[in-house]
């Protein structure tokens, strides 16, 4: 049975401290692993896709990197506006997305 | 582009009254996407069209639910007879193509009293 599991489901951190968000997968027939972030009442927004094991993405203060069985999301040096919730997917087969339940990240001033 | 347009941002209604939202897609987007999110958790998938056609439906898809994508545009998804468990956002997502990221409009939230 395909599975995504985030962790933590919540992450609590000071403005400046870095740290990294986990995804593990255990799917059949992996077509890409997705991140996205997800403000409260909004819809998710795309971050990075991911295609194979070894590569690495950036975008500001966020880098993703994928290895056969996880995902990182590594935040350095967060601000406060990058409070949200991160939600990672794993694109299988099937062509749909199966998200994980996500980490609820807090960046305190 | 503007993003994607869903419509209405929020729903209340009795149980076991119907109800109908709409997507608009980004423009030239292929792929439409509908998922369910409730609180705490990530989306689930539950249908998605290539132009008109409705490809794959989930197990979630109850036969109370349908969803259909005239002309290849915009899309419906209706909830017959809903039920308190139906409460959650349903999201809808585009894409150009299969091997394109999904982009996600900010859904419609359904509360049943």
């Amino acid at each position: 049975e395909d599975q995504v599991t985030q962790s933590p489901e919540a992450l609590r951190l000071q403005e400046g401290e870095s740290s990294s968000l986990n995804c593990s997968y255990t799917v059949s027939g992996l077509r890409g692993l997705f991140w996205y972030r997800q403000d409260p009442g909004k819809g998710p927004e795309f971050l990075f896709t991911l295609y194979s094991a070894g590569e690495e993405k950036e975008k500001e203060r966020l880098k993703a990197t994928l290895t056969k069985k996880e995902s990182f999301l590594h935040i350095t040096a967060p601000k406060p506006e990058d409070s949200a919730t991160y939600l990672c997917a794993a694109k299988t087969g099937a062509n749909n997305l199966f998200f994980g339940t996500g980490t609820r990240l807090t960046v305190i001033p | 582009d503007t993003g994607v347009s869903q419509d209405p941002r929020h729903k209340i209604t009795k149980r076991g009254q119907n109800v109908t939202f709409r997507c608009d897609p980004i423009s030239e987007h292929n792929r439409l996407y509908w998922y369910r999110q409730t609180l705490g958790q990530g989306p689930e998938f539950l249908t998605y069209f290539q132009n008109e056609a409705q490809l794959e439906k989930s197990r979630l898809l109850s036969d109370r639910f349908s969803a259909e994508r005239p002309k290849g545009s915009f899309s419906t998804l209706e909830i017959q007879r809903t039920e308190q468990g139906d409460s959650a956002m349903y999201l809808c997502a585009s894409s150009r193509d299969a091997n394109q990221p999904q982009h996600f409009g900010d859904g419609t939230r359904l509360s049943i009293l």
